[in-house]
């Protein structure tokens, strides 16, 4: 069965530090894999999308970057991270073939201080 | 205006009671999904629809594709429904779900 791996479930980091989360699937191949943003009493923000190696969508301009080194693997990453960066990251994968329902790992709570 | 609207953003409602949330969406869609998000915030998805009705078990999820609305039931609620239920729709013709704000559901004992 495939599984969705994301990591760290709560993150503290001092402003300016930089940033690293990871998201591994396990049990497919070639999936879409995305990166959501969730900022407090708002709704889920597609931030980075990516249908292949190295092959990665951004949806909003930001101070964060994201790579698909592996092709199950995605993160996502930050030089210099920002106040308003912090917020609750999701990691999730879909089959590569359009309309069909997208797995969500557990997200990295992220505060920034 | 967001192009998928829940309502209502908040609702308490006692144990055993029927509840009904709403989404409304203004883009072209190929499915709409709805999803569960617990306090932790995990988030499971529910059902995918693309016409008509799903059910799973006490919870019943509709679509009207004209009217551009879904609805999401439950039926003989109970605490442990208490979550975020988050609509989101797979626009046409794109890899991308939109998600609406979700919907606050607290159920008292």
């Amino acid at each position: 069965s495939q599984t969705i791996h994301q990591w760290p479930a709560t993150l503290v980091q001092p402003v300016g530090s930089p940033l690293s989360l990871e998201c591994t699937v396990e049990g497919t191949s070639n999936p879409n894999l995305y990166w959501y943003r969730q900022a407090a009493g708002r709704g889920l923000q597609l931030l980075f999308y990516s249908v292949g190696i190295g092959q990665i969508s951004s949806e909003v301009p930001q101070n964060l970057s994201a790579s698909r080194p592996q092709d199950r693997q995605f993160i996502l990453s930050s030089k210099k991270l920002l106040l308003s960066d912090s917020g609750f990251y999701l990691c999730a994968w879909s089959v590569l073939r359009g309309n069909q329902p997208q797995h969500f790992g557990d997200g990295t709570r992220l505060s920034i201080l | 205006k967001n192009e998928v609207e829940q309502s209502p953003q908040n609702l308490t409602a006692q144990e055993g009671e029927f509840i009904t949330i709403n989404c409304s969406y203004s883009v072209g869609i190929s499915a709409l999904h709805w999803l569960q998000q617990h306090p932790g915030g995990g988030i499971v998805s529910l059902f995918m629809l693309s016409s008509g009705k799903k059910k799973h078990g006490r919870l019943i999820a509709t679509i009207n594709i004209q009217e551009k609305h879904s609805s999401l039931h439950i039926t003989a609620s109970h605490p442990r429904d208490s979550a975020v239920y988050i609509c989101a729709v797979y626009t046409s013709g794109t890899y991308k779900y939109i998600f609406g704000t979700g919907t606050r559901l607290k159920v008292l004992a």
